[in-house]
């Protein structure tokens, strides 16, 4: 079946360096993909996202890359703060489908 | 508030006990969903609501939980008979178009005793 997942469990960056948190997808019809931010006791926050007809979109410090040819979702993050420490997880959804499907997460912690 | 609120935050019951968790969607958003997330993991589908089309039940986990949506707005969730397993944050979300972006509510932490 289709299904979202992510290339890395955990990521440790330093304060200050970018970091790049990756999600494969298996469904290629899938046109619609968005990324989202937990942190420790809170709901899933909005952070990005990209319609398959995109290979990049920028937001303020965050990019996300589109690659459809290998099925691959990334989310990059430039100077990274203690505040971006939290879960981070990759969402998609294919036109037709009532409901998007989410990978399991990557945990990023900024060390300080 | 313009976001999705939820009540309570927290819930501490017995087993075998009755819970209702509510949830109040974005004014104007039609589609209303439902997740469970255990500690330390991903997001478990539920329940689905898109305006007055019957809900997508396909992930409720057993009979004992239901949900409805009353006047295409706020949502009840309820754990019938609560089991120690069914302890976890749940979580409700809402979106102006089906499959569009999901705006979540802080979750209610549910743990039973």
């Amino acid at each position: 079946g289709e299904s979202v997942g992510l290339h890395l469990p955990t990521l440790s960056v330093q304060e200050g360096d970018n970091s790049i948190i990756n999600c494969a997808y298996s469904n290629s019809a899938s046109d619609y993909f968005i990324w989202y931010k937990q942190e420790s006791g809170k709901g899933p926050q909005f952070i990005i996202d990209i319609r398959s007809n995109m290979d990049k979109r920028q937001g303020q410090r965050v990019t996300v890359l589109l690659n459809k040819t290998v099925k691959h979702l990334s989310l990059q993050i430039a100077a990274t703060q203690p505040g971006d420490s939290a879960v981070y997880f990759c969402a998609e959804n294919y036109q037709g489908a009532q409901k998007l499907v989410f990978g399991q997460g990557t945990r990023l912690t900024i060390n300080p | 508030g313009a976001g999705v609120s939820q009540s309570p935050s927290n819930k501490v019951t017995e087993k075998g006990k009755d819970v209702e968790l509510r949830c109040d969607p974005i004014s104007g958003h039609t589609a209303l969903y439902w997740y469970r997330q255990s500690l330390g993991q991903g997001l478990e589908f539920l329940i689905y609501f898109q305006g007055n089309s019957a809900p997508d039940k396909s992930g409720l986990p057993s009979d004992r939980f239901s949900a409805e949506r009353t006047g295409g707005s706020v949502s009840t969730l309820t754990i019938q008979r609560t089991q120690q397993e069914d302890s976890a944050v749940y979580l409700c979300a809402s979106s102006s178009q089906t499959g569009e972006t999901q705006y979540f509510g802080p979750g209610t932490r549910l743990l039973v005793l």
